[in-house]
């Protein structure tokens, strides 16, 4: 079973417009967490947001912000006021087990995110 | 910002050929990583590093790799004997910083085996 499922191969959004990329999970650990990256054409990858699994509130970091539902085991992340700089490809990516020690992430296969002008 | 430094960027090599790529990670992190995306596909895990020695590898990590910490800066993947399915970009990570909290990559090192 897919650990981490983006069910959105490529999206297509005005600029300036607010865009959701989705992102599900699978996990039976209590202890988890849970990232976003960028990877542009030139293919690095960016690390943009964490949100860890016994946060209280939703992580946000500038125009991004992760919308956390733990029941739906849901982690989308949100991107408001898009730029065409935006325009890449966006992978979720999970931690399973405690915070401390090294953590292997598992990723989903990416969502292509284009912003038209 | 700190970053994680991968060098070369790209590398092409003959099928056979044993290739090392090379990691500077974050100077504070402790635990470090590579991982592998084919192209058009995931990144898959390889293996993770903590005080010298492998902690987790997949099965993608056989033989054929092998991981190293030479120094006290450099992080290195060696493949023995490349066959053309190891093209791929090759990621190196490094954790630690902000409880843990943080994942950086570097830019990545496009392997290609001709």
């Amino acid at each position: 079973a897919q650990k981490i499922t983006q069910t959105q191969p490529g999206m297509f959004v005005q600029e300036k417009e607010a865009v959701t990329l989705d992102c599900t999970y699978d996990t039976s650990d209590p202890s988890y967490g849970l990232f976003w990256y960028k990877q542009p054409s030139s293919g690095e990858m960016i690390f943009l947001i964490y949100q860890g699994s016994y946060d209280q509130q939703n992580a946000t970091e500038g125009r991004y912000s992760l919308n956390f539902q733990k029941a739906r085991k849901s982690a989308n992340l949100v991107i408001s006021a898009s730029q065409l700089g935006d325009s890449a490809m966006y992978f979720c990516a999970m931690r399973e087990g405690r915070v401390q020690g090294a953590q292997k992430l598992v990723f989903g296969q990416g969502t292509r995110l284009t912003i038209n002008p | 910002e700190p970053e994680v430094t991968q060098t070369p960027s790209h590398q092409v090599t003959q099928m056979g050929q044993e290739v090392i790529l090379r990691c500077v990670p974050i100077s504070n992190h402790l635990y470090f990583y590579w991982y592998r995306q084919i192209l058009g596909q995931k990144v898959e895990f390889l293996v993770s590093f903590y005080n010298n020695e492998i902690s987790e590898k997949s099965e993608i990590f056989d033989d054929q790799f092998s991981v190293e910490r030479p120094d006290g800066s450099n992080f290195t993947l060696k493949i023995r004997s490349t066959k053309l399915e190891d093209s791929a970009m090759y990621f190196c990570a490094s954790t630690g910083g902000k409880g843990n909290t943080e994942a950086f990559f570097g830019q990545g090192t496009r392997l290609t085996v001709v």
